[in-house]
């Protein structure tokens, strides 16, 4: 069974940074692309990362080039995303979705949430 | 960015009904469409890629259509389970786009 864990989420202050994890399972992770995908509290989905599997390739919103980093590392089935000179328009639910072919997120983990307000 | 436009964003339908939302692209997607299901406190749940593709597992009654620029899910035979928020998106060129979303209720 395909599992996606995100942890690392919280509250904190304009200008902060903070550092997402999503660990997979259930499948083999450094095959696979993966994103970040974003929801503001009662808004709806920003796609903001994708990392190719073997991370050759980073795409980003460009709300967050710049400031947001994706990473992965396949030895610890462990995807990232590094969030800098955070917003309060950054407050969201952060989902990490596995890409079962370019563009598309079969999988999802059950979100993180991110809260930025001084 | 590619605009992705939804209809209705609210819908209200008894059970049994057919239900139909619509996904309109601001230039030629090229069938790159998907739709995803998200339950209340859920996170979204991919039901349809490639405009017309079901993912596996997803119940029958789902179907989607379209292409170009024009795309709907239908809901054939409307269950107590399949209230929720539907999105569309388009993978065909970055940055990946969401519709605003269409949520369903039962009458």
């Amino acid at each position: 069974e395909v599992q996606l864990v995100e942890s690392g989420g919280g509250l904190v202050q304009p200008g902060s940074s903070l550092k997402l994890s999503c660990v997979a399972s259930g499948f083999t992770f450094s095959n696979y692309g993966m994103n970040w995908i974003r929801q503001a509290p009662k808004k709806g989905l920003e796609w903001i990362a994708l990392i190719y599997y073997d991370s050759s390739n980073k795409y980003y919103a460009d709300s967050v080039k710049g400031r947001f980093t994706i990473s992965r590392d396949n030895s610890k089935n462990t995807l990232y995303l590094e969030m800098n000179s955070l917003r309060s328009e950054d407050t969201a639910m952060y989902y990490c979705a596995k890409s079962g072919a370019i563009g598309l997120f079969d999988y999802w983990g059950q979100g993180v949430m991110v809260t930025v307000s001084s | 960015d590619i605009r992705m436009t939804q209809s209705p964003a609210s819908l209200s339908a008894s059970l049994g009904e057919t239900v139909n939302i619509e996904c309109l692209a601001s230039e030629d997607i090229y069938s790159d469409l998907a739709w995803y299901q998200q339950k209340p406190g859920k996170s979204p749940q991919l039901l349809i890629y490639n405009a017309n593709s079901l993912q596996n597992g997803v119940p029958s009654r789902f179907s989607g259509s379209g292409s170009g620029t024009q795309y709907s899910l239908k809901i054939n035979s409307l269950q107590s389970e399949d209230v929720a928020t539907y999105f569309c998106q388009q993978y065909n060129n970055y940055p990946y786009t969401f519709g605003a979303g269409t949520k369903l209720e039962l009458k």
